[in-house]
């Protein structure tokens, strides 16, 4: 059964920080995996998407590497700003269905 | 383009009372799906459906029904509400094509309370 975990569990940082938020998963048998943030009260909403057979994917400020051997997904956030604050979900794709298995993720606080 | 749509946002039923919740989506995806999120904790995925007739249970499908009469609704039915069902519960909706899929896409969520 696939588990995830995420850490830290919460990170408080000075705007303009560069930070990198783990996730690690226990079957490297996956499809894909998403990044989400979520902000307080409501829905997730998709940073990235990276496929089993890449290696990362950029979007912006953000950088998600794959590291599927090993169970390992990290995203990078540069320049960090206080609207980055939010909870940031690691969720791999393990299974024909298509569902996500996710981690309870890491809550991220940027302070100006 | 809308995305996925929940309704209710909020909720608050009384123990063995029943209720729908509404999930749409507008981009012609095959896949949606069902999870519930409880404080602290994780996704989980309740039930899914691969497309329109076709649903399977997910991890946690006791306690609820679906069904998937069009590509577009995926409503999901509470059936003698209790306590342990109060949660938040998010639609989801993906594309799937051969052992492929996409960006999975969700609703805002709706926050049911059970009393």
């Amino acid at each position: 059964k696939q588990e995830v975990t995420q850490i830290p569990a919460a990170l408080s940082v000075p705007e303009g920080e560069n930070l990198v938020l783990n996730c690690s998963f226990t079957d490297s048998a996956i499809y894909n995996l998403q990044w989400f943030r979520q902000d307080p009260g409501k829905g997730l909403t998709s940073l990235l998407l990276i496929q089993s057979s890449q290696r990362e994917q950029t979007s912006g400020r953000l950088n998600a590497s794959l590291d599927k051997s090993s169970g390992r997904s990290t995203l990078y956030i540069a320049a960090s700003q206080p609207g980055d604050s939010a909870t940031y979900l690691c969720a791999p794709r393990t299974g024909s269905q298509g569902n996500l298995i996710f981690g309870k993720g890491t809550k991220l606080s940027v302070k100006p | 383009n809308a995305g996925v749509t929940q309704t209710p946002k909020f909720r608050i039923l009384k123990i063995g009372q029943s209720m729908t919740l509404q999930c749409t989506q507008d981009m012609n995806h095959n896949y949606m799906y069902w999870y519930r999120q409880d404080p602290g904790m994780g996704l989980k995925l309740i039930y899914y459906s691969v497309g329109a007739g076709i649903t399977d249970k997910g991890e946690v499908p006791n306690g609820y029904n679906v069904s998937r009469s069009t590509t577009e609704d995926f409503p999901l039915r509470l059936e003698l509400a209790a306590p342990s069902q109060t949660s938040v519960y998010f639609c989801a909706s993906s594309y799937s094509n051969r052992g492929t899929t996409d960006t999975q896409y969700f609703g805002p969520g709706t926050r049911l309370t059970v009393l």
